[in-house]
């Protein structure tokens, strides 16, 4: 079946620019993540949604980092006035019904780099 | 929340050695969950542990958590080059999964 997929796969953009990343979840699976990776370092949570309830924003590291999702379906991760320490691979992730016990299924990611 | 940290930061190993990596934490984890992640791709779901002492293999894999379930390892037999890559660990932390900073692998033939 169809797995997490992101789009786009590879953003470049310039310094001060609005990005959006897109990410669709496996169908059914109502918990959607964010995570940031830096270039060889590990997963760093942004933010998380499950179901209808509001969604944990603890790991956004500034204002300038936003995220809807409609429903349990699309999520889009919005970075305002790019700087060059948001370039990473930004990786979504889905779980069947969220919860630090489930599985969480990644998509390929959006490689974002700001010149 | 729970915090897990994984050690060593990086192992090298050459093909054929066996290598054991640790996922410590100070309190009782309610799971360990482990993920690999190959270079350039993205992090995929290996195993969930939730008993005290439960032990699972996956081909040359062994998967351990500890009796006081404050720690995890992961011992792989016989390296192979498709070993390399990232090993995270993660475990519930205030209802959402918390990751640890992984383990790099490198394998030299």
């Amino acid at each position: 079946g169809a797995g997490v997929s992101q789009s786009p796969s590879n953003k470049v953009t310039e310094k001060g620019k609005d990005v959006e990343l897109r990410c669709d979840p496996i169908s059914g699976h109502t918990a959607l993540y964010w995570y940031r990776q830096r270039l060889g370092q590990g997963l760093e949570f942004l933010i998380y949604f499950q179901g209808n309830s509001a969604p944990d924003k603890s790991g956004l590291p500034s204002d300038r980092f936003s995220a809807e999702r409609t429903g349990e379906s699309v999520s889009t991760l919005t970075i305002q006035r790019t700087q060059q320490e948001d370039s990473a691979v930004y990786l979504c992730a889905s779980s069947l019904s969220g919860g630090g016990a489930d599985t969480q299924y990644f998509g390929p990611g959006t490689r974002l780099t700001v010149l | 929340g729970q915090q897990v940290m994984q050690i060593p930061q990086y192992q090298h190993v050459q093909e054929g050695e066996d290598f054991t990596t640790y996922c410590n934490s100070s309190t009782t984890l309610s799971n360990i969950q482990w993920y690999k992640q190959r270079p350039g791709g993205h992090p995929v779901f290996l195993i969930q542990l939730v008993k005290s002492g439960e032990v699972k293999k996956q081909k040359r894999l062994t998967f351990q958590f500890g009796e006081a379930k404050k720690n995890s390892s992961l011992h792989i037999t016989a390296t192979q080059t498709t070993d390399v890559g990232t090993y995270f660990c993660g475990t519930d932390s205030w209802g959402k999964l918390q990751f640890g900073a992984g383990t790099q692998v490198v394998v030299t033939p």
